[in-house]
């Protein structure tokens, strides 16, 4: 049973860097039948797909996020990484990891999700 | 961008009843659709992917249909776990979700 696990502050300043890593276990990450994703969910709203990632480090960014987002991922530790650039209270989300099913682009495993405020 | 619009944003449905969610596209996306439970406090669940594929370990009241611009998820006969938000989402171009449709208990 593969299982995701977020970790990182809860709690980010404006205009510093949001960083969330994600821990897989269970399954491997260089299984090549996956993407690695991030998604995230601003209180009480929808869905918001920020990027995923494959095993080799080839990247995919939503465009409107393009700018400020990098994904890498670690298949040593087992473990994706997001770094967020310039955040303002409109990243405030619940950030969630995600294994995609890379034929159909469709995550089937999450991660519980993660909180992170952005505040002063 | 595609735009994916979901309706009703509130449907209320008696337990033992047939539910039935749409999901519109603002361009066609195939069959590039997926369909996902959400509960209060969790992660969102897979439910379809392919518009009509049920995921691993989904209850066969739950189908999927449609292709291009209209979808449909149904559920053949409500249980009370199944009270939850619902989200379509398409992977055609860039991936993006509805907004969702609460379904409630009536």
């Amino acid at each position: 049973q593969v299982q995701l696990q977020e970790s990182g502050p809860g709690l980010v300043k404006p205009s510093q860097t949001l960083s969330l890593t994600c821990t897989v276990s269970g399954g491997s990450i260089s299984s090549g039948d996956y993407y690695w994703s991030w998604i995230r969910q601003p209180p009480g709203k929808g869905l918001e797909w920020i990027g995923y990632i494959y095993y080799s480090g080839s990247t995919y960014y939503n465009p409107s996020l393009k700018s400020r987002v990098t994904i890498s991922v670690d298949t040593s530790k087992n473990q994706f990484s997001l770094k967020l650039s310039s955040v303002t209270a409109a990243d405030t989300a619940v950030y969630y990891c995600a294994r995609v099913l890379r034929q159909w682009l469709s995550p089937d495993y999450w991660g519980q999700g993660t909180l992170v405020t952005v505040s002063s | 961008e595609i735009v994916m619009t979901q309706s009703p944003a509130t449907l209320s449905v008696s337990p033992g009843e047939r539910a039935t969610l749409s999901c519109r596209a603002s361009q066609s996306v195939s069959s590039n659709l997926a369909w996902y439970q959400q509960k209060p406090g969790q992660a969102p669940r897979l439910l379809i992917y392919g518009a009509s594929t049920r995921a691993t370990g989904i209850p066969a009241r739950f189908s999927g249909s449609g292709s291009g611009t209209e979808f449909t998820l149904t559920i053949s006969s409500l249980q009370s776990e199944d009270f939850a938000v619902y989200y379509c989402q398409q992977y055609n171009n860039w991936p993006c979700f509805g907004q969702g449709t609460k379904l409630e208990i009536k």
